[in-house]
């Protein structure tokens, strides 16, 4: 099983939210992990947008909007980016990551679609 | 302004070797830990090694231990990948990208350089 798994497409309407999962694997506790979040679009790298480990240990990326937002649902094992207000600029794939033994491991990816 | 840039990809056969710089400018390099990152043809993102700011430590993922090398030469800017032993499953685009501390904020990213591992 993967250290973490997203789903891998999800689509919303403009100007809904989007809640995109990250879900550990059931032996990892995501209690102390930060979560990184990531976007990339066609044809380019990735951007940093944001870190979270709980509410007074989170980073925003250097002009990332604030509709781009991170949480953790702990019963679930999963960190979560929220972004609301989908524009369609916002349709891209997402990949979270961690640091696990001595590794940053992404996930899978989301490729989220806004129509 | 901040640039890393990638360079050094191409064509190689099964078993041969490349290696990759990245070079570093509009910004203190060496104070920067540096990653590669890799991402194969329709697929998603793979972390593959990283540095730190003088050398001395650097990890790498266990698909690629023991073949690839990383290193970097804080007087020309520029962070290396040696990559060795190569096969088809390395074909890739290979990022380079920094950090400012032991973090994952990996907060510019350089274009990437295509790697393909073919007979």
């Amino acid at each position: 099983q993967a250290v973490l798994t997203q789903p891998s497409s999800l689509s919303a309407s403009p100007g809904a939210s989007a809640s995109l999962t990250c879900t550990l694997r059931s032996d990892i506790n995501i209690g102390t992990y930060r979560i990184y979040w990531y976007q990339q679009k066609p044809g380019s790298p990735p951007q940093y947008l944001l870190r979270y480990r709980s509410d007074s240990d989170n980073q925003q990326g250097s002009g990332v909007p604030s509709r781009f937002s991170g949480s953790k649902d702990v019963s679930a094992n999963a960190g979560i980016l929220l972004i609301s207000g989908l524009q369609s600029e916002d349709e891209a794939d997402y990949y979270c990551m961690i640091w696990h033994i001595s590794a940053w491991v992404f996930g899978g990816g989301t490729k989220l679609t806004v129509l | 302004e901040v640039r890393l840039v990638e360079s050094g990809g191409g064509l190689v056969q099964p078993g041969g070797s490349l290696r990759l710089p990245c070079v570093g400018s509009g910004f203190t390099f060496s104070s920067y830990w540096i990653h590669w990152v890799r991402q194969a043809p329709g697929k998603g993102l793979v972390w593959v090694s990283r540095i730190n700011r003088d050398g001395s430590t650097t990890n790498h993922a266990d698909s690629v231990k023991g073949r690839f090398t990383i290193s970097r030469d804080n007087a020309k800017n520029t962070v290396y990948l040696q990559m060795s032993s190569l096969t088809a499953e390395d074909t890739a685009i290979y990022y380079c990208a920094r950090a400012e501390d032991n973090t994952g904020d990996f907060d510019y990213w350089g274009q990437g350089t295509l790697v393909t591992v073919s007979s």
